[in-house]
């Protein structure tokens, strides 16, 4: 099995662009599928990322990913924060018999 | 609208068993392959185990291995996880997620909002 790392944090302003970080520890970043999950406090999860660049629908345009084969790594880029962005974000990935996911990142937006 | 919603949870003592079900609706349900995602309280998700549209196939996490069982009735749309032998560390909230494909864990795109287990004595 593989890892996925993610910072433990990070924090942005109102308006601007926030990317967090996901990297896996072995094997392709590219030879399985990544999303990624929000989780506001006290809420279920809800899926953000997809097939590591859909968005669902009523996912606004704001979120987007992307992967990364050079660093082994995904991201999630969230451009114009709003308040409501403050929240959790976990990425998953897989292998063919297991589930994996990040540790989380904590969005501060202040 | 896709809907989960789970039920079951509750206070279980060490060595206890417990089944959570998940009533899905909205979706096809026998075409995806179903989830259970599971958070302790103060930390992150975990994988926990995911069975394939048809039922014929599951998976589980190392930790859950041998203890837990997932099922599911498709006439029922409805998804069973059988959980024996608890330890205080099962305790978290159970997420039921519906996978994106049908057959092996890949990722989710609808969760329900949980059930939460606490195992103590």
């Amino acid at each position: 099995n593989f890892m996925l790392t993610q910072p433990h944090s990070v924090s942005e302003s109102p308006g601007k662009t926030v990317t967090i970080s996901c990297t896996r520890s072995s094997g392709s970043i590219a030879s399985n599928y990544v999303q990624w999950y929000q989780q506001r406090p006290g809420s279920a999860p809800t899926t953000v990322i997809y097939e590591d660049h859909q968005r669902p629908s009523g996912v606004p345009d704001r979120f987007s990913g992307s992967i990364d084969s050079s660093s082994n790594s995904a991201s999630l880029t969230i451009s114009g924060l709003k308040t409501e962005d403050e929240a959790d974000y976990y990425c998953q990935s897989y292998d063919s018999r297991t589930g994996v996911f990040g540790g989380g990142t904590k969005l501060t937006v202040l | 609208e896709v809907q989960l919603v789970e039920s079951g949870g509750g206070l279980v003592q060490p060595g206890g068993s417990l089944r959570l079900s998940c009533a899905a609706s909205g979706f096809t349900f026998s075409n995806y392959a179903m989830n259970w995602v599971r958070q302790a309280p103060g930390e992150g998700l975990e994988w926990v185990s995911t069975i394939s549209g048809s039922g014929g196939a599951t998976y589980y996490a190392d930790s859950v291995k041998g203890r837990f069982t997932l099922s599911r009735d498709n006439s029922k749309n409805t998804l069973y996880l059988q959980m024996n032998s608890l330890r205080a560390d099962d305790t978290a909230v159970y997420y039921c997620a519906k996978d994106i494909y049908s057959y092996a864990p890949r990722g989710c795109d609808y969760w329900g909002q949980g059930t939460l287990v606490t195992v103590s004595s």
